[in-house]
């Protein structure tokens, strides 16, 4: 049982390139979400997912794009790399949402640097 | 949205408990409120939650006020490995964030 996955680990870009960040969930759950976290600040969400097929806006969703086609799985873009991007971005699931108690899994991170 | 306000830093040693506070005034009446911490740069690690009881399980207790202003975080025994990030969290509108602040260093002395 592996949790959450996050690959790669590590990536440094050039500004403008693109990428793709696969999260991958073992533990069936609906909700899926992409937080970013920035020297010194705590999370803050990009975009996420209430189930297989539907993805919704967060706090800081602008350069990014997200697609959920498999319920395991949740992918983030970057389609023209920012420097503002260099982050270490973290994923994670949960069984539940809305107003009802969830617990949340994340992943051991991604770490991007944009040059 | 309910937002949380924590001491940005706490010290506590070793084997002492350390309790950690957090307030939340303007909490809703459905919201719950999680405590997650962050060891170094890993991924956060879900301790705890509450409504409005008091909760305890293998790794904290969690206190909130009968108003539910405020709550503590309580780790009865301090170990070096609970030097971590601790995070109070309520749900903000719309129910599908969990508004991570910037949280409590603690840091456990020997």
């Amino acid at each position: 049982n592996a949790g959450v996955t996050q690959t790669p680990k590590f990536r440094v870009l050039k500004t403008g390139q693109s990428m793709t960040l696969l999260c991958a969930q073992d533990m069936n759950h609906e909700y899926m979400y992409w937080y970013r976290q920035d020297p010194g600040m705590g999370l803050r969400l990009i975009h996420y997912s209430v189930g297989e097929g539907t993805t919704a806006k967060g706090e800081v969703p602008d350069g990014y794009n997200v697609s959920r086609l498999k319920k395991q799985n949740f992918l983030l873009g970057l389609e023209s790399a920012a420097p503002s991007q260099t982050s270490v971005y973290f994923c994670a699931s949960s069984y539940l949402g809305g107003f009802r108690y969830r617990e949340l899994f994340f992943g051991e991170g991604s770490r991007l640097t944009v040059l | 949205d309910a937002k949380t306000t924590q001491p940005p830093s706490m010290d506590c040693a070793e084997g002492r408990a350390a309790n950690l506070p957090c307030n939340h005034s303007t909490i809703s009446g459905n919201e719950y409120v999680y405590w997650y911490r962050q060891i170094h740069s890993q991924g956060p690690q879900y301790i705890i939650h509450g409504l409005k009881n008091n909760e305890t399980n293998e790794m904290a207790s969690l206190i909130i006020t009968e108003d539910r202003k405020s709550s503590t975080l309580i780790l009865p025994h301090a170990t070096l490995r609970d030097t971590a990030v601790y995070y109070c969290i309520v749900e903000s509108t719309g129910a599908n964030n969990l508004f991570f602040g910037t949280g409590t260093r603690l840091t456990v002395i020997p």
